[in-house]
């Protein structure tokens, strides 16, 4: 069993307003990952870490940002949420080979 | 970017047996992983192939040929609670995943 912890689960919030979504993982995983999926579709990659102070934009343009002081701990931040970033949000992690364990997401509504 | 296909959907009876294909286009390829991602849910770790051949795990196998950039997932004694999407991620030298779309199969009984 993978231990990857997302909160909140769910958030609505208003336009303009800043949030921060944590995401942590009690594996010791170098790598972690941030995707967003709407309904039904696919997952698309937005933020990756390979370690501390180490992060990168992923193939999707996000308006988010990204930090990785501690391993164990990747949080993302929308400095002024909208209603297209509505979405859910899951993070991963994953170990050498490259699986990947997910946390069971943040489903965002911006009103 | 990376050329990752799969149906869009499947159906099939429970008790039986689906194949479910994906095929990709990559350069640098070192892994490809099969996911089953229930609706609502995150994604759920099925099965990893880097090598040509089967692996096979329960009621799941998956088939790999590199040359061909070709996989299929294999689900056997189908269960009403298989039914999902299945989604085919590629990875190159253990960074980025690439997924694809996604097969969402329909069991029914």
């Amino acid at each position: 069993e993978a231990d990857i912890y997302q909160t909140p689960r769910y958030l609505v919030i208003g336009t303009g307003k800043k949030i921060t979504l944590e995401c942590s993982q009690t594996m010791g995983h170098d790598k972690m990952y941030w995707y967003q999926q709407d309904p039904g579709m696919e997952l698309h990659l937005i933020h990756y870490s390979y370690g501390v102070n180490s992060t990168e934009k992923g193939d999707l343009s996000s308006e988010s940002t990204v930090s990785r002081i501690r391993t164990e701990h990747f949080p993302l931040t929308l400095e002024s949420a909208r209603p297209s970033h509505t979405s859910q949000y899951l993070c991963a992690s994953s170990e050498h080979r490259g699986e990947q364990y997910f946390g069971p997401g943040t489903r965002l509504t911006v009103t | 970017g990376q050329n990752i296909d799969q149906p869009t959907e499947m159906t099939a009876t429970e008790g039986a047996i689906v194949q479910i294909n994906c095929t990709y286009q990559t350069s640098g390829f070192n892994g490809l992983f099969w996911y089953q991602q229930h609706a609502g849910e995150a994604p759920t770790f099925l099965s990893y192939n880097v090598l040509d051949g089967l692996e096979e795990k329960g009621r799941f196998s998956s088939f790999l040929s590199r040359s061909k950039g070709y996989s299929y997932l294999l689900l056997k004694e189908l269960q009403m609670k298989d039914s999902a999407s299945y989604l085919c991620a590629v990875t190159r030298r253990f960074n980025k995943f690439y997924f694809g779309s996604g097969t969402k199969l329909n069991v029914k009984p």
